[in-house]
C-alpha cells in the first residue's frame, strides 16, 4: 500500500511569514494526526481528525496554527504568523481505527526552519 | 498525569550485544504499549507493541518486557546490528471515546558500533 505522503519536504521562511503543509493519508484511513517534532524530542500531537471532524486539538496553538481536512481525506496545516520556536519537523500520520492497537503510519515529515 | 520518562537518552552498543531501553509512565489508563523506531529523515514506524495483560512479547530479535505494577516497560534488542542504529520512542496509548492518544517519550538514540 502507498504510504502517507507529505509535502513540501523542506521549507525555510522568515518569522512572521505564513506557511502551509499538505498531507495525503493512506487510503481508507479515517483517522489523521499532525505532530510537531522538535529536534531531539519526541513527537507532540497538534491535532487529530476522525474523518473530517476534529477529535483533539487541545495542544494546537490556535492563535497561529490552523488545520483542516476537507472531504475526510487530504489535510493541510497552516502557521500564520510563524515564530522562531516553530522550527521543527511536522509529521502527518494516519491510522485505520481509533483503537489503541491500531498502529500509526507516519509520513516522512516537513522540516520547517524559521529564521 | 500523562508523563512518560524514557531512558537512557543515548546508548552505544557493540555489534552483537544487547540493547535495553526503558520507559516509565504514570497514567494507569494507558492500555497499549508500543515502541516506535525512527531513522534520520524518516517518520517513526511501529516496531513492536504489547498489551497490558501480557508480561513479555518477542518478535525476532526484539522483546518487550512489561511490568504493570511498576508502571514500566522496556525494549530489548538481542544481537544488535548496525542497521538497528536509530532513535527509539516508547508511546503508551489510551484508546476509546473516539480518540486514540499516544504519549511519546523523549526518545533514545541508539548507536550500534560495527
Amino acid at each position: 500500500e502507498a504510504g502517507v505522503a507529505q509535502s513540501p519536504r523542506y521549507k525555510i521562511i522568515e518569522k512572521r511569514q505564513s506557511v502551509a503543509f499538505w498531507c495525503n493519508p493512506i487510503s481508507g484511513h479515517a483517522t489523521l494526526y499532525w505532530y510537531q517534532q522538535i529536534l531531539g524530542q519526541g513527537p507532540k500531537l497538534l491535532i487529530q481528525f476522525q474523518n473530517n471532524g476534529v477529535v483533539d486539538d487541545s495542544q494546537l496553538p490556535k492563535d497561529r496554527f490552523s488545520a483542516e481536512r476537507l472531504k475526510g481525506v487530504d489535510s493541510t496545516l497552516k502557521i500564520q504568523p510563524a515564530k522562531l520556536e516553530d522550527s521543527a519537523v511536522y509529521l502527518c500520520a494516519s491510522s485505520l481505527a481509533v483503537r489503541s492497537d491500531s498502529p500509526l503510519h507516519f509520513g516522512n515529515g516537513t522540516r520547517l526552519t524559521v529564521t | 498525569q500523562q508523563q512518560v520518562k524514557q531512558s537512557p537518552q543515548s546508548l552505544i552498543v557493540q555489534k552483537g550485544g544487547i540493547s535495553i531501553i526503558n520507559c516509565a509512565y504514570e497514567n494507569t489508563a494507558f492500555d497499549y504499549f508500543p515502541w516506535y523506531q525512527q531513522f534520520p529523515g524518516k517518520g517513526p514506524a511501529l516496531l513492536i507493541a504489547i498489551r497490558p495483560d501480557v508480561s513479555e512479547k518477542k518478535e525476532g530479535r526484539f522483546t518487550i518486557s512489561f511490568n504493570k505494577s511498576a508502571k514500566q516497560f522496556s525494549l530489548h534488542i538481542m544481537d544488535s546490528q548496525p542497521g538497528d542504529s536509530a532513535t527509539y520512542f516508547c508511546a503508551p496509548t489510551i484508546g476509546g471515546q473516539g480518540a486514540q492518544k499516544l504519549v511519546f517519550g523523549q526518545g533514545t538514540r541508539l548507536t550500534i558500533n560495527p
